[in-house]
Order: structure tokens, then C-alpha cells, then sequence
């Protein structure tokens, strides 16, 4: 069964800093991997989609990376801004036809200070 | 409209009411997606369809029961709720299988 797991579960930084959130997984065999950010009390809002066969995605001020052999990703967010305080999840989807399943990590909470 | 919009987005609930969770995709998405998110736990996919058949169950309780009339719009039928189903319950929808999926802002449930 894939588990994700996501560290630190919360994170407090000074505004301006660059920061890096993690994201592991214990099954390698997956499809592709997703970045959301959740605010408190809402939905997610999708921030980066990387495909297994992908290294990396970029928008904007973030960057994802993706080490499918070691189950890791990495998101990796620059200059850090106060509107950056959310909740950030990764969720893995696995490789195989016809699963819809996403399985989530519980989140790294991230509160960036002005 | 835009997006997934979901209503009510605030619902309180007794153990005994029955209620019903809607969700619209304004996207032409062809697959629908419930999910249960509670304190501390990670998010827990409920049901899933695609082209308005269920293809995914995910051992939830007959107390929630889905419906999917059209590929646009998904249901979430609630009928002698437990404490312990109060949570957010988020809708969300995809092109198909594997693609990006796009979240609801949620329907926080309270159940009394």
C-alpha cells in the first residue's frame, strides 16, 4: 500500500527566504505526482503536475522535482512571500490502468513571517 | 460559474436528518471525484466517476451515497450520520484518468 509522507509538518520562515518542502513515497511505481496548496478552510488549488518520466516542473517562483527511484519529490519554492502561508500537499497517483486513486501526504503547514 | 463550485458550503447537521452535497464542474470534465478530508488525516478518496459510471468505492459506509446524473454534476446523498463523519468534503474533477484534477472550495460538515 503507498503511503506519502511529507516533512517538516509545519514550517515557520522570514519573508524573502528560500525554502524547500518534502515529499516521499514508498512505492516507486507510480504515474505521476502532484502539488496542491490548500488555505485554511478551502480547497486545493493545484500548483505543479510531474509526469514519472519527468525530472522537474517549473511555475513561476516554484520549482518541483521528482527522484522516482528514490521516492522523493521536492517542492522548492523561491522568495518566499507572505501570501505563500498555506498548507502544501503531494499527492502520487499509481502506475496502472484505470486507477483513479490519488493518495495524499498529510501536508507541511507553512507560515511565512513579513 | 467557474471551476468546481460546490453547495452548501457550510452544513450543521442531527444524527437523524438526511442531506445532500452538490458539486458542479464548469470545466467538460469527464471524471467526478468525492473526497473526505478530516483533522489530521490525509485526504480520503470516497467515489469516483467517470462518464458518469462509479469506478471507485473506496469501502465507504452505505450512510454516504453517491449520485452522478450527468458528467457536470455529482451528488453526495447523506442520510444517519455519525460525530465522527464531520469534516470537509471535497469535490473535485479531471479530464480522465491521470490527468490534473481540480479541486471544490468544500463543504465543511458538522454533524450534531
Amino acid at each position: 500500500k503507498q503511503e506519502v509522507t511529507q516533512i517538516p509538518a509545519a514550517l515557520s520562515v522570514p519573508e524573502g527566504e528560500n525554502l524547500v518542502l518534502n515529499c516521499s513515497f514508498t512505492d516507486s511505481a507510480i504515474y505521476n505526482l502532484q502539488w496542491f496548496r490548500q488555505d485554511p478552510g478551502k480547497g486545493l488549488t493545484s500548483l505543479l503536475l510531474i509526469q514519472s518520466s519527468q525530472r522537474e516542473q517549473t511555475s513561476g517562483r516554484l520549482n518541483a522535482s521528482l527522484d522516482k527511484s528514490s521516492g522523493r519529490s521536492t517542492l522548492y519554492i523561491a522568495a518566499s512571500q507572505p501570501g505563500d502561508s498555506a498548507t502544501y500537499l503531494c499527492a502520487v497517483r499509481p502506475r496502472g490502468a484505470g486507477s483513479y486513486q490519488l493518495t495524499f501526504g498529510k501536508g507541511t503547514k507553512l507560515s511565512v513571517i513579513p | 460559474e467557474t471551476g468546481v463550485t460546490q453547495t452548501p458550503r457550510h452544513l450543521v447537521m442531527g444524527m437523524t436528518n438526511k442531506k445532500s452535497l452538490k458539486c458542479e464542474q464548469h470545466l467538460g470534465h469527464n471524471a467526478m471525484y468525492w473526497y473526505k478530508q478530516s483533522a489530521k488525516k490525509p485526504l480520503e478518496l470516497m467515489f469516483v466517476y467517470s462518464l458518469e459510471e462509479r469506478v471507485e468505492n473506496n469501502s465507504v459506509p452505505s450512510r454516504f451515497s453517491p449520485e452522478c446524473p450527468n458528467s457536470s454534476h455529482l451528488f453526495l446523498h447523506l442520510h444517519t450520520l455519525q460525530p465522527e463523519d464531520s469534516a470537509l468534503y471535497l469535490c473535485a474533477s479531471s479530464q480522465g484518468n491521470g490527468y490534473e484534477q481540480y479541486f471544490g472550495p468544500g463543504t465543511r460538515l458538522t454533524v450534531t
